[in-house]
C-alpha cells in the first residue's frame, strides 16, 4: 500500500527565513509525485509533478526535489502570501491502486511578516 | 476557463436524508474523481471515473454513489446521510488516469446532524 509521510506538521518561518518541507514516502511503481497548496476554505491547488529521482522543479520561491524516497519542497526567502498547507501525493501503478493520489496529512506553514 | 466547479459550497442534512453534490469541469478531462478531507486524516479517494460511462470505488465507498453520463460533469450521491460522512467534499479532474496532475474544485462543506 502507497504511503505518504510529511513533516514538520507545522512550521513557522520569519519572513525572509528560507527552509524546507518534507515528503517521505513509498510505493509501488511511481507514476508521479505532486505537490499541492491549499488555502482555508479552499481546494488544493496544484504546484509540481515529479517523475523520476534527480528531477527539480521550480515556481518563483519555490522548488520542488525528487529521491527514491522522499521528496523536498525548498521556500526560498518566503513571504507572508505564501502562509498555506502544503500537500504531497503519490500516484503508484501497482495492482489495485485504483489510479488514487495518496495523499500526506500536509505541512502547515505560517510566514511571519 | 472555470475549472472544476462543486456546488452547493454548503450543506446541512439530517440523518436519513439523502442529497446530490454536483460537480462539473470545463477543462475536456477523462478522468473525474471524488475525496473526502477529514482532520488529521488527510484527503481519500471515494469514487472515480477514467471516462464518461465508467466508474469504480476508491478507498470509501460505502455510502456513495457515483455516475458518470457526460465528460463534464461527476455527481455524487449520498444515499442515506450518516454523522460520520460530515466532511469536506473534494471533486478533482485531470488530464488523463495515470501521471498528471489533478485539479480540484473547492469544496463542499457538508454536516449531517
Amino acid at each position: 500500500e502507497d504511503q505518504v509521510t510529511q513533516s514538520p506538521e507545522a512550521l513557522r518561518l520569519q519572513e525572509g527565513e528560507s527552509s524546507s518541507l518534507n515528503c517521505s514516502y513509498t510505493v509501488s511503481g511511481l507514476r508521479g509525485l505532486f505537490w499541492y497548496r491549499q488555502d482555508p476554505g479552499k481546494g488544493p491547488e496544484f504546484l509540481f509533478t515529479l517523475y523520476s529521482a534527480g528531477e527539480e522543479k521550480e515556481k518563483e520561491r519555490l522548488k520542488a526535489t525528487l529521491t527514491k524516497k522522499e521528496s523536498f519542497l525548498h521556500i526560498t526567502a518566503p513571504k507572508p502570501e505564501d502562509s498555506a498547507t502544503y500537500l504531497c501525493a503519490v500516484q503508484g501503478g501497482g495492482g489495485g491502486s485504483n489510479y488514487k493520489l495518496t495523499f500526506g496529512k500536509g505541512t502547515l506553514l505560517t510566514v511571519n511578516p | 476557463n472555470a475549472g472544476v466547479t462543486q456546488t452547493p459550497k454548503f450543506q446541512v442534512l439530517k440523518t436519513g436524508q439523502s442529497m446530490t453534490l454536483q460537480c462539473a469541469q470545463d477543462m475536456n478531462h477523462e478522468y473525474m474523481s471524488w475525496y473526502r478531507q477529514d482532520p488529521g486524516m488527510g484527503l481519500r479517494l471515494i469514487h472515480y471515473s477514467v471516462g464518461a460511462g465508467i466508474t469504480d470505488q476508491g478507498e470509501v465507498p460505502n455510502g456513495y454513489n457515483v455516475s458518470r453520463s457526460t465528460t463534464e460533469d461527476f455527481p455524487l450521491r449520498l444515499l442515506s446521510a450518516a454523522p460520520s460522512q460530515t466532511s469536506v467534499y473534494f471533486c478533482a479532474s485531470s488530464y488523463s488516469a495515470l501521471g498528471q496532475p489533478q485539479h480540484f474544485g473547492d469544496g463542499t462543506r457538508l454536516s449531517i446532524l
